[in-house]
């Protein structure tokens, strides 16, 4: 049973660009969680969704930020126009009921 | 409101135990967690524990927990150089339907 997959591992984005990170959670598992980390600090709650449909977004920024869990897919969280401040880890964790989260290796943002 | 707070670093020496402590706000908080994080890796759940609970062992790992104080606990039995990583305490509520961490503990094991 493969863990929490996130890719890339590595994304390299100018700013203005739009960063697009990619996570597909464990077998069963219905909730996906995203998370940011900046350097030094702990994890930051984004959002939290179930298949097509999102419960809680209160952690995200208004602007330019997005997120989706499709029927078919990965969940996809979309940042566009990124800034120098985005530059951070994101992490995505998945749940089969809500209270124990499995983490990915998360995606490394560096905006230039 | 939600806040979690962890001391920032601790040393200690190969075999020795490790404590770290965490404390938190939310009464309703029904599970708490232990998360270990490699460099360059992402968190690896190392346990938790429901809130109804005042000890879980696990190995090498024990958990306290004290509701009265909201104060969480993890020790680390004969701590080695591969538990050399920051642990991050998180606390679950059902109201706020996610997890809330602390900012971590860097944990450095000295030969």
């Amino acid at each position: 049973n493969a863990g929490v997959m996130q890719n890339p591992r590595h994304l390299v984005r100018r700013r203005g660009q739009e960063a697009r990170l990619r996570c597909s959670p464990m077998k069963g598992h219905s909730h996906v969680y995203w998370y940011r980390q900046l350097p030094e600090e702990g994890l930051k709650f984004m959002v939290y969704l179930q298949k097509e449909n999102i419960i809680d977004e209160s952690g995200m920024p208004k602007e330019r930020f997005s997120a989706e869990f499709p029927k078919e897919g990965p969940s996809i969280l979309r940042i566009q126009q990124v800034v120098r401040g985005d530059s951070a880890a994101y992490f995505c964790a998945s749940s089969p009921s809500n209270e124990k989260l499995f983490f990915g290796s998360g995606t490394q943002l560096s905006v230039l | 409101g939600e806040d979690v707070e962890q001391s920032l670093f601790l040393s200690v020496r190969e075999g020795d135990s490790s404590v770290i402590n965490c404390t938190y706000t939310d009464s309703s908080s029904t599970y708490l967690y232990w998360y270990k994080q490699e460099p360059g890796a992402g968190l690896q759940l190392l346990t938790y524990i429901f809130s109804n609970m005042d000890m879980k062992q696990d190995q090498r790992l024990t958990v306290l927990l004290n509701k009265k104080d909201k104060h969480l606990s993890l020790r680390i039995a004969d701590t080695q150089t591969g538990d050399s990583a920051i642990y991050f305490c998180a606390e679950f509520t059902g109201s706020a339907r996610q997890l809330t961490f602390g900012s971590g503990t860097q944990l450095t094991v000295l030969p």
